[in-house]
């Protein structure tokens, strides 16, 4: 069971380059997110999917796109990138009613873009 | 919009002491509330989850409690351990939203032997 993987781990951009980050997960949750960590900031959530087909905005989707094609998969596009866009990103997947701990986070991306 | 803030920002503590973590919300309508452990250089790990019905959460050496009407939450862990040493993160889901999770800025625990 490998739970949410994410990738690539790290990753340079140009500024105006567009790249996709992976999250995949093998548990069959219906709730997937994508957050981004900056210091001082905490976590911010930037798209939320409640299942396949749709998606939702979080508190800072400026920059990104997503996309919910399979109950698995849930990238996030950058599709022009900006210094900004420098940060820590992390999915998680949840599905209500799982038990206590139903949410869960993949490891992390670390995007740089200079 | 729901914030929420937790303090202290940083805690060091000797080996064996038993602590607390706040963790304040500032819209009492709240799905649950959970408590993470993050280690530098990781993702998150969820420790405690109450629901908005509940008062509180054990688990081992760790209990977390809410309560809604002050908008507030703590996390209490019992004879600390230098392993325990992480950031440690509350994020409330609001009313509906199941699984959008509002974070705080995390406490930084260090325990020292």
């Amino acid at each position: 069971n490998a739970g949410v993987t994410q990738t690539p781990k790290f990753q340079v951009l140009k500024t105006g380059q567009s790249m996709t980050l992976q999250c995949a997960q093998d548990m069959n949750h219906e709730y997937m997110s994508w957050y981004r960590q900056d210091p001082g900031m905490g976590l911010r959530l930037i798209h939320y999917s409640v299942g396949a087909g749709i998606t939702d905005q979080g508190e800072v989707p400026n920059g990104y796109n997503v996309s919910r094609s399979t109950t698995e998969d849930f990238p996030l596009r950058l599709l022009s990138a900006a210094p900004s866009q420098t940060s820590v990103y992390f999915c998680a997947s949840s599905s209500p009613g799982q038990g206590r701990n139903t949410i869960y986070f993949g490891e992390g991306s670390w995007l740089t873009v200079v | 919009k729901q914030e929420v803030t937790q303090i202290p920002a940083a805690l060091s503590v000797p080996e064996g002491e038993n602590l607390v973590l706040n963790c304040s919300f500032t819209d009492s309508a709240i799905y649950n509330l959970q408590w993470f452990r993050q280690d530098p250089g990781k993702g998150l790990t969820s420790l405690l989850l109450i629901q908005s019905s509940q008062r509180e959460q054990t688990s081992g050496r760790l209990n977390a409690s809410l309560d809604k009407s002050s908008g507030r939450s703590t996390l209490y862990i019992a004879a600390s351990q230098p392993g325990d040493s992480a950031t440690y993160l509350c994020a409330g889901a609001g009313g509906t939203s199941y699984g959008k999770l509002t974070f705080g800025q995390g406490t930084i625990l260090t325990v020292h032997p």
